[in-house]
């Protein structure tokens, strides 16, 4: 596509519900992440795929937080068990490859847990 | 593992007047540094970026940046800024290939400036 697409842009649901938010990569692009950003916080790094290898996963904030991307596209976030804290706009973003020149983000999806 | 400092939260200025965002980094390896900008109620886009080459890097907007390797800094720049300008502003960190590590990009935790007629 054009751009970063990220779907829903909104979402509000229960503590303890789950919750899974998708992002679609620019075209073509290997590297894709994941970041949370909370009111007046700066951005949180959260997951980072890169091809085939493993990914990322040293800034994921707990077990609740798990992150697939399949077939090298589409990425799923998922939140198990949610909690107030969780409550924030999560930014995904892509780059052409390893070697980051640009990041190109998505317009996010803001999770309010109530 | 990299980290990056932006020491100012918030940053008033009057039109027309010059500003100066700091950005600091720490990294044991080469790195590519870059400044993002977040306008209100939009996403984030690329300002500028510094991979290799002249340590004066000119952006989008009449912003410019500065690496310094000594220093380890990454200071964002702008001569006269504009109402427009209102956004917050983020530095970010990758490491520079051919490092056999993660390239993820780390991000400082922003500095809002706040243009004033």
């Amino acid at each position: 596509g054009a751009g970063v697409s990220q779907s829903p842009s909104n979402k509000v649901t229960e503590k303890g519900k789950d919750v899974e938010l998708r992002c679609d990569p620019i075209s073509g692009h290997t590297a894709l992440y994941w970041y949370r950003q909370s009111l007046g916080q700066g951005l949180e790094f959260l997951i980072y795929f890169q091809g085939n290898s493993a990914p990322d996963k040293s800034g994921l904030p707990s077990d609740r937080f798990s992150a697939e991307r399949t077939g090298g596209s589409v990425s799923t976030l998922t939140i198990q068990r949610t909690q107030q804290e969780d409550s924030a706009v999560y930014l995904c973003a892509s780059s052409r490859g390893g070697r980051v020149t640009e990041a190109f983000f998505g317009q996010g999806t803001r999770l309010t847990v109530v | 593992a990299q980290s990056v400092t932006q020491l100012d939260s918030q940053v008033p200025v009057f039109e027309e007047a010059p500003v100066e965002l700091r950005c600091n980094y720490s990294s044991s390896v080469s790195v590519y540094l870059f400044w993002y900008v977040q306008y209100p109620n939009q996403g984030l886009q690329l300002l500028l970026k510094y991979l290799s080459g002249s340590t004066l890097v000119k952006g989008i907007n009449g912003f410019e940046a500065e690496f310094n390797k000594s220093q380890t800094s990454f200071h964002l720049r702008k001569p006269s800024v504009h109402i427009s300008d209102t956004a917050e502003y983020f530095c970010a960190v990758s490491v520079a290939p051919p490092m056999d590590s993660s390239y993820k990009l780390i991000f400082g935790s922003g500095t809002r400036l706040l243009v004033r007629p």
